[in-house]
């Protein structure tokens, strides 16, 4: 079973509507997170790293980590049409290697 | 823009050919890694080196095999290659191994065997 779970796998939102994207990882080793983006054709860009349960904002996207339920999710704030492209979380535990979810494609519609 | 630079970002090949992989990242980091994104875009580590060590080698078929002259090269190698090797293949470095080290990718090399 696939240790980080992700979902939703696809979604559609109007331009300037909130996009919630959710990860759970069962891992046991992962302390750290990180939602990456992946553009066609572009390597992985990250987009929000947080370490400590609560909230992470960086600028438009926003982290929450709940470590007691072992979640972390993504919100992007007024997304727009340049902002379709899959979304992966990531784990890190006490070493650097990262444990990846199976993404989840975004699609922002004008 | 990125600085961590692979070759070829396209490669087609028929089963059983050897074919190999750059990468060149410009950071100074000391720490490089090769990961796989299969067609359902799951993404795997395959290798780790750190200062031209290898220091993780997850499950990886023998036919794979890393090479590195210097900590700023990391390049794959694919000895007979067979369909399910058909992937992206992703390098990445990192300045150190830390659990909260940020890892930087490179755009990938598409493989496709035929």
């Amino acid at each position: 079973q696939q240790k980080v779970q992700q979902s939703p796998e696809s979604l559609t939102v109007s331009e300037g509507a909130m996009a919630s994207l959710n990860c759970t990882f069962s891992d046991g080793t992962s302390n750290n997170f990180r939602w990456y983006r992946q553009h066609s054709a572009k390597g992985l860009e990250v987009l929000v790293s947080i370490f400590s349960d609560g909230e992470k904002e960086e600028g438009r996207f926003t982290a929450h980590l709940n470590r007691a339920n072992l979640h972390v999710s993504l919100h992007i704030r007024e997304p727009q049409p340049s902002d379709s492209a899959v979304y992966l979380c990531a784990g890190q535990g006490t070493g650097s290697k990262l444990s990846f979810g199976k993404g989840a494609k975004l699609t922002v519609s004008p | 823009e990125t600085a961590v630079f692979q070759t070829p970002n396209y490669h087609v090949t028929q089963v059983g050919n050897e074919v190999s992989f750059n990468c060149k990242q410009t950071l100074g980091h000391d720490t490089m890694y090769w990961y796989k994104q299969d067609s359902k875009k799951l993404l795997k580590i395959m290798f780790s080196y750190n200062n031209k060590q290898l220091i993780v080698n997850e499950t990886v078929p023998r036919r794979f095999s890393p090479q590195s002259s210097d900590k700023a090269h990391l390049n794959l190698r694919i000895k007979s290659v067979e369909p399910e090797d058909s992937a992206v293949y992703l390098c990445a470095s990192s300045p150190g191994t830390g659990g909260r080290t940020e890892v930087f990718f490179g755009k990938g090399t598409r493989l496709t065997v035929v």
